[in-house]
């Protein structure tokens, strides 16, 4: 199985401030057929479902606020909240879905400091 | 307007069962892979299980695999959990979600399964 490990487990940062979350997964998740990365990363607030914010490591989705961006390939990547807003507090997944068990990092828990 | 709404969590025994329903609107259901994703008290978000859109491919997590069965009927929009010999580990927020392949682009509000006796 692929382990998806992300850090830190939690930060708080300032409003406007920037917002670094880190995945790292076991295995390279970057596939020579198509040179695509299997990457998600998901927001999810308490109370709400997740809701997917990039796919294929950095191609955000529809209506998802350009404050927000994926990067890396094979096995490290990135999710950057670039001007924090108040909205933006939840936890942040990342998932690969390059092969079953499709597998979640822990979470990454958003705060305002 | 794209709606997934999950039914049948409650209360189960150990050893018990019971049967989600994820009831789906608003998109062309036999186009899409289907998951369900579970969510335990205080825990991050674990993958539970997938179906392909004809049900032609299922895929589990081991914790699960033997126990719980996923299945669709595309001619009722409905996708289900089957869950047998529950256990206390089981007791989690179950979501169903709609796959563009394997990604996950809407999910479901989620519901409540809790296993004690």
């Amino acid at each position: 199985d692929i382990v998806m490990t992300q850090s830190p487990d939690s930060l708080a940062v300032s409003l406007g401030g920037r917002a670094t979350i880190n995945c790292k997964s076991s295995q390279s998740i970057l596939s020579s057929s198509n040179n695509k990365n299997y990457l998600a990363w998901y927001q999810h607030k308490p109370g709400q479902p997740p809701n997917l914010l990039i796919s294929w490591a950095s191609t955000r989705e529809s209506g998802v606020p350009d404050r927000f961006s994926g990067s890396g390939s094979g096995t490290d990547f990135t999710l950057t909240i670039s001007s924090l807003q108040a909205e933006d507090v939840a936890v942040y997944y990342c998932q690969q879905y390059y092969g079953a068990p499709l597998t979640f990092g822990g979470g990454t828990k958003v705060e305002i400091k | 307007e794209v709606q997934l709404v999950e039914s049948g969590g409650g209360l189960a025994q150990p050893g018990g069962s019971l049967r989600l329903t994820c009831a789906a609107s608003g998109f062309p259901f036999s186009d899409y892979w289907m998951t369900w994703v579970r969510q335990a008290p205080g825990k991050g978000l674990e993958w539970v299980a997938n179906i392909k859109d004809d049900a032609s491919e299922k895929h589990y997590v081991d914790p699960v695999k033997g126990r719980f069965s996923i299945s669709r009927d595309n001619s009722k929009n409905s996708l289900y959990l089957q869950m047998n010999s529950l256990r206390a580990e089981d007791t989690a927020v179950y979501y169903c979600a709609r796959g563009f392949g394997w990604i996950w682009d809407f999910w479901g509000h989620g519901t409540l399964v809790t296993v004690s006796s």
